[in-house]
Order: structure tokens, then sequence, then C-alpha cells
């Protein structure tokens, strides 16, 4: 059973556009959404995270939405640039139990330039 | 600060042979983890540990082991290394709501 499911699996956006990845969860007991950014040979850096009793998170040109009724949420990235291109995950924790950070397969992003 | 550190960065492993990946965290973080990353498959958890002492199975813990003696160090034990046990490994450290620091990853091919 997948507890987070992640699409698209991979995505092409104009340089400037708007780039979207959305994510869904199972476990209601998750309290801890972050999205992590991947680039070739290197380990998953946490890019940006929300709680479930937000709706929105802004950092920058990055943005999570939460839909906690839904038990859904988003990344959006605005003004995508193709520093952008690399393979981002969703992700989903309990940080009251053990911080167990459970992964959605990926979204491999490019950015045409 | 190091952060996580990885030893070694790859491996080449023979069928049936055993090794250990090294995990090593200065940050005086409690929790550890390690995950194995296959292609378009995203990371599985193969261990965690809460605390020096404590250990516990992820979702992918079958031909591995681990032990936790310290807060710093967390090594992975493959044992009769398999083919299928080829991938990326990675390891990490984090406090609760951190979101994790990853290593660098050690990349093991069994052949």
């Amino acid at each position: 059973q997948q507890q987070v499911k992640q699409s698209p699996q991979s995505l092409i956006v104009q340089k400037g556009g708007i780039s979207i990845i959305n994510c869904a969860y199972e476990n209601t007991a998750f309290d801890y959404f972050p999205w992590y950014q991947q680039f070739p040979g290197k380990g998953p850096a946490l890019l940006i995270a929300i709680r479930p009793d937000v709706s929105e998170k802004k950092e920058g040109r990055f943005t999570i939405s939460f839909n906690k009724s839904a038990k859904q949420f988003s990344l959006h990235i605005m003004d995508s640039q193709p520093g952008d291109s690399a393979t981002y995950f969703c992700a989903a924790s309990n940080t009251g139990r053990d911080d167990k950070i459970i992964f959605g397969k990926g979204t491999r992003l490019h950015i045409l330039p | 600060n190091a952060g996580v550190t990885q030893t070694p960065k790859f491996r080449i492993l023979k069928i049936g042979q055993s090794m250990t990946l090294q995990c090593t965290q200065d940050m005086n973080h409690n929790y550890m983890y390690w995950y194995r990353q296959d292609p378009g498959m995203g990371l599985k958890l193969i261990y965690y540990s809460v605390g020096a002492g404590i250990t516990d199975k992820g979702e992918v813990p079958n031909g591995y082991n681990v032990s936790r003696s310290t807060t710093e160090d967390f090594p992975l034990r493959l044992e009769l290394a398999a083919p299928s046990q080829t991938s990326v490994y990675f390891c990490a450290s984090s406090y609760p709501g951190s979101g994790g620091f990853f290593g660098p990853g050690t990349r093991l091919t069994v052949l």
C-alpha cells in the first residue's frame, strides 16, 4: 500500500511558467508534509514543508497548497527556471511518533530554456 | 558541522559478499534512518532508530541489519549481498519536524 501518491511522474515546463506537482496521502496521523529537491548524484534536500493546520505556505517562488479534507497537497513553482530542473519528492511523517519520512515516488521536472 | 557523512561513496560487491555502510552525524539528532533509492521508486525506508540502543524495521528490511550503539553512528549491514540490493543508499538524521538531513549517498552495485 502506497501511503503517499505523487503525480505526475515527469513534467516539462517552459521557462517562466508554473510547475505543479500533486500528492495525496492516506494516513490521517501524518502531521508534517515536506517537499524535497534532488539533483543527480546528490541526496534529497528539504525545500519547503507544511503542517496540516494551514492551507498554504509560500517561500519565494515555492508554494505548498494543502487540502486536509481531501488529504491532498501540491507544490507550485512560480516563474520556473532551468536551475529548478531536478527530481521533486513529496513526503509525510508523524512527528509525534517516530518521524519516519514516507516518500512519494518522485517527479522529474525539466524546465525548457 | 559536517552534517551526515556516509562511506563509502561507491562499492561493487559480488553476490554473497557482505559489507557495512557507515553513517555518522554530528548534529546530536536522536532519530536516524536508512533509505534505499531505486530509479522511479522514490526512497524506501529500510531501518530507523529513535535513539541509541533502539532500532526498528521500515518498509524493506529484508537482507539488512542495523545497530545503534551511539547517537552519532548508525551502520547498515548487508549480509549475503544479492543483485536486488543494487541501489543508492541514503542515511538521514532528524529531530521531529525538521524534514531530515540526508547524507550524500552510497552507490552499491551487486554483480
